[in-house]
C-alpha cells in the first residue's frame, strides 16, 4: 500500500539553527513526493516537490532529495527563521493521482 | 496556478444542523477534492468531485453525511449534515495544479457545539 511517515513534533529550534524533518514512505509504483506547509490560520501551500529518484526539490531555502534506496524525502533548511514556524506535511502522489499525507510536523522557531 | 476561494473561513454551528462550504476556482478543472483535517491530525480525503457525475467517496464517508455538488467546472460545495462535535475539523477543497501538486483553498474551520 501507500503511506507516509514523518517525525512527530513539535520541533523547537532557535533562529538560524539547522532544520531536518524526516519523512519516509511506502508506495507501489513510482510516486511523486511533496512537502506542503501550513502557516497558522491558513490552508496548505506547496513548498517543494520531486518527481523521480535523486531529484532535489528546493524553495525558500528548503530542500529535499528523493531517495529511492532509503524511501525517504527529508526536509532540510540550513538556517531557519521565526517566519518558518508552521506545520509541514510530507505527501506522496501515486500513479493514479491519489495523494497520501503524513501526519504533519509542527515547527516552532524562537528568536 | 489556480486560485481557490473557499468560504466560510470559519463557523460555529449547533449540533444537528448542516453547513455548506463553497469553493470557487478561477479556472476550469476536471476534478476537485474535499479533505478533512481533524485537530492535530493529517488530511483525510473525503471525496473527489467530478463535474457531471456523482462524487466518489472514500471509505468511511457517505453521501448522506457529506453531500457534494459540482454544477460546473469552477465550483463545488460540500455540506456537512446533521453535525455532531466529532465533525469539528478544518475542511479543505483542492485541485490538481499545473505544478503537479495540489492547490488548496484556505480552509473552513468548523466548530460544532
Amino acid at each position: 500500500g501507500n503511506s507516509v511517515t514523518q517525525m512527530e513534533g513539535p520541533v523547537t529550534l532557535s533562529e538560524e539553527a539547522f532544520l531536518t524533518i524526516n519523512c519516509t514512505y511506502t508506495a507501489t509504483g513510482y510516486p511523486s513526493l511533496f512537502w506542503y506547509v501550513q502557516y497558522p490560520g491558513e490552508g496548505l501551500q506547496l513548498l517543494l516537490k520531486a518527481t523521480k529518484a535523486d531529484d532535489k526539490g528546493s524553495n525558500k531555502g528548503f530542500e529535499a532529495t528523493y531517495r529511492k534506496e532509503t524511501t525517504s524525502f527529508h526536509l532540510e533548511k540550513g538556517s531557519v527563521q521565526v517566519s518558518d514556524s508552521a506545520v509541514y506535511f510530507c505527501a506522496l502522489k501515486n500513479n493514479f493521482n491519489k495523494f497520501y499525507f503524513g501526519s504533519g510536523t509542527k515547527l516552532n522557531v524562537k528568536p | 496556478s489556480a486560485v481557490i476561494s473557499q468560504k466560510p473561513s470559519r463557523d460555529i454551528c449547533q449540533r444537528g444542523t448542516s453547513l455548506t462550504i463553497q469553493c470557487q476556482v478561477d479556472s476550469q478543472v476536471t476534478m476537485m477534492f474535499w479533505y478533512r483535517q481533524q485537530p492535530g491530525q493529517s488530511l483525510t480525503l473525503i471525496a473527489t468531485a467530478n463535474q457531471g457525475s456523482e462524487a466518489t467517496y472514500e471509505s468511511g464517508f457517505v453521501i448522506d453525511k457529506f453531500p457534494i455538488s459540482r454544477p460546473n467546472l469552477t465550483f463545488s460545495t460540500l455540506t456537512v449534515s446533521n453535525m455532531s462535535p466529532e465533525d469539528s475539523s478544518i475542511y479543505l477543497c483542492s485541485v490538481l495544479g499545473d505544478r503537479d501538486g495540489y492547490t488548496f483553498g484556505s480552509g473552513t474551520r468548523l466548530t460544532v457545539v
